[in-house]
């Protein structure tokens, strides 16, 4: 069945470096969204892309959706601490009518 | 989300106990889902409900059978537990008219199973 790759698992960084998440998918995608998890959580929705090449901004994040529509990232600018959970990409499962999420990307920021 | 509301939030249980667990919406929408989350594993689809004549597979059904008892109500149940079904577990719903298909998640269910 359709996947979606998102790397990295985990990323540590310092607050204030930025901070980059990447979807991949064999597949051509009709659409991409991004959710958010705090911990302790639940995912939130950010984001849907759905142009080939389009790019949307949310303050200190920038999605972007590739050309080939097979890929999407998520990168933050000067992370902050409230910048901390799991990013997930998630993908239209296609005539199933459902999403495919990827397993995330987990974000730590040490102040 | 506060309109997806599911219950219990935390459940401990014992092998080969029959358990489940709800979730009630007031968004009105049509579609309904339950999600399995485990550590590094992501999001894995269980079960989920377009309307309330219509139940389908996800990813990892083995082991679990949903209800919906009614556009608001879907409960997921596990006939008898086993200890690799501890894991958290979300509810989510959509809109059948929204071209987004924007989920919207419970809090959560963190069952153990012991």
């Amino acid at each position: 069945g359709q996947q979606v790759m998102q790397i990295p698992q985990y990323q540590h960084v310092q607050e204030g470096e930025d901070f980059t998440t990447y979807c991949n998918s064999s597949t051509t995608l009709s659409n991409i969204q991004w959710y958010k998890q705090r911990p302790g959580g639940h995912p939130v929705f950010l984001i849907q892309l759905v142009k080939s090449g389009e790019v949307k901004k949310q303050k200190r994040l920038t999605f972007q959706f590739g050309e080939a529509k097979k890929n999407s990232s998520l990168h933050i600018t000067a992370t902050q601490t409230t910048d901390v959970g799991t990013y997930f990409c998630a993908a239209d499962g296609g005539s199933q009518g459902n999403l495919i999420f990827g397993k995330g990307t987990k974000l730590s920021v040490k102040p | 989300d506060a309109d997806v509301t599911q219950t219990p939030r935390n459940r401990i249980t014992k092998t080969g106990k029959r358990i489940m667990l709800e979730c009630s919406q007031t968004k009105g929408h049509d579609r309904m889902y339950w999600y399995r989350q485990d550590p590094g594993l992501g999001l894995r689809l269980i079960y989920y409900s377009f309307d309330v004549k219509d139940i389908n597979k996800g990813e990892i059904s083995d082991g679990y059978s949903v209800s919906r008892q009614a556009q608001a109500k879907f409960s997921l149940s596990l006939e008898s537990a086993i200890p690799n079904q501890t894991a958290l577990y979300f509810c989510a719903t959509s809109d059948l008219r929204d071209p987004s298909e924007i989920q919207y998640f419970g809090a959560g269910t963190r069952l153990s199973v012991l």
